[in-house]
């Protein structure tokens, strides 16, 4: 089966600053595609970037841009230019390429982010 | 307003109540999900429905009953529940479309069930 893992439960970054969340995974596939969710006090969970094993390049989506690191199983996120409305609790999760249909996700235990003004 | 709304937001229940949990989605889609997310773990997928055809029952004890009447609206019935079970239950939708990478999950804020 496969796992998801945050090392970090917790972090904090200054305002304006950079601050990178970690993920590793374990599979055996070859074929997946990895996300990161942020989940704020409102507790919606909303997709900030996601990324298809496939491909070399990482994913970039404005200020929010990952470094995918296959052999490595490494799926780490970069904020750039932190916002105090990014101050949420951040979840890397998987989905195996093999199965179509459902969205049937694996979920890491997520890291909690703070925003310093 | 989001896509997909949950009600109610908290519950408090005694371990010998029977409650509802309600989702109602609102964007057309054809899968409905719930999710328990406990303090510390990983969110835990439990039940799937795919075109309200039950597809995923994760080993969820039966004190979990889902019930998915069309493709909008998504319950989960809770009878006789212990105390471990408190916890922030999550649905979600997507529109399975068979293009994988395109498809999403759309989450509502979740009800916060405690057990007493």
């Amino acid at each position: 089966a496969q796992t998801v893992t945050q090392s970090q439960p917790e972090m904090s970054v200054q305002e304006a600053e950079t601050v990178t969340l970690s993920c590793t995974y374990d599979t055996s596939e070859s074929d997946y595609y990895l996300f990161w969710y942020k989940q704020p006090p409102s507790r919606q969970m909303i997709l900030v970037i996601r990324q298809e094993a496939y491909k070399q390049q990482n994913a970039t989506e404005n200020r929010f841009s990952v470094n995918f690191q296959k052999a490595a199983k490494s799926f780490s996120l970069k904020i750039s230019d932190s916002q105090l409305g990014d101050a949420a609790m951040y979840f890397c999760a998987y989905r195996s390429g093999r199965v179509q249909g459902a969205q049937k996700l694996v979920f890491g235990q997520g890291t909690r982010l703070t925003i310093n003004p | 307003e989001t896509g997909v709304t949950q009600t109610p937001r908290h519950l408090v229940m005694g371990m010998t109540n029977k409650k509802s949990l309600k989702c109602e989605q609102h964007l057309g889609h054809n899968a409905m999900y719930w999710y328990k997310q406990s303090a510390k773990k990983p969110l835990e997928l439990m039940f799937v429905y795919s075109l309200e055809e039950r597809v995923e029952n994760n080993s969820v004890p039966s004190r979990f009953s889902p019930e998915c009447p069309n493709s909008s609206h998504l319950f989960l019935h809770l009878h006789t529940l212990q105390p471990e079970d408190s916890a922030l239950y999550l649905c979600a939708s997507s529109q399975d479309t068979r293009q994988t990478f395109n498809e999403k999950l759309f989450f509502g804020s979740g009800t916060q069930l405690s057990v007493l």
